[in-house]
């Protein structure tokens, strides 16, 4: 069993569709977690970043975190075509920092 | 600078040949991380570094891979031989600290032939 596992989709909505993508883990240590999005031949970029458990909310964005069911999720309201990207959870915990991703969602918003 | 910066963007080797990667973290950040992304997404961990010491290498194949941030200089990832299995996109990210947000560069991407 994989440490972060995410569906890769692909995921298609259309343009005002409300997104919801998540992760699940194993790694009980895990205290930091990430959402990155991530367009075709660029580098990753932070979306949302939450420190244990509860909702974070940016924007059209909501990040949630159940530590007790090691879930996470982002939520994307009123999606807009520019959100068509690869969307990575990411998390780490312990001493080293580094971050463990998840496969990557892909998605698709249509106009 | 407020943005990490990769260089070369593409970098095309024959298999055998070494590869040289360059990143330079945004200023005031002290830790600097190299990740691998192959097909499908997947991110490697590959280095750490807390300025200029190695932090956590637990991922670096380390027969041919080395890397390095000195003083004043990018830091670097070298690949000595290069094998097929090595193409991929090698991104830098860099954070204030080690449990704080990584900011990524735009990767190079490596391809050996």
């Amino acid at each position: 069993q994989k440490e972060v596992e995410q569906d890769p989709g692909p995921l298609s909505v259309p343009e005002g569709a409300i997104v919801s993508l998540n992760c699940t883990y194993s790694n009980s240590a895990f205290q930091y977690f990430m959402w990155y999005r991530q367009y075709s031949r660029k580098g990753p970029e932070l979306l949302m970043y939450t420190y244990s458990s509860g909702n974070k909310e940016d924007g059209r964005f909501t990040a949630q975190v159940d530590k007790s069911s090691k879930y996470i999720s982002l939520f994307i309201r009123d999606s807009q075509p520019s959100d068509s990207a690869t969307y990575l959870c990411a998390m780490s915990g312990g001493s080293q920092g580094n971050l463990i991703f998840g496969k990557g969602t892909k998605l698709s918003v249509k106009p | 600078g407020e943005e990490v910066a990769q260089t070369p963007k593409h970098l095309v080797r024959g298999e055998g040949q070494k590869a040289k990667l360059y990143c330079a973290p945004i200023k005031g950040h002290s830790y600097v991380f190299w990740y691998q992304q192959v097909l499908k997404n997947e991110f490697k961990f590959l280095i750490s570094f807390q300025n200029e010491n190695v932090f956590d290498e637990t991922g670096m194949p380390k027969e041919r891979f080395s890397a390095k941030c000195l003083p004043n200089s990018p830091c670097s990832l070298e690949i000595q031989a290069t094998k097929l299995e090595d193409s991929a996109v090698y991104f830098c990210a860099s954070s204030r600290d080690r449990q704080e947000t990584q900011y990524f560069g735009p990767g190079t991407r490596l391809l050996v032939l």
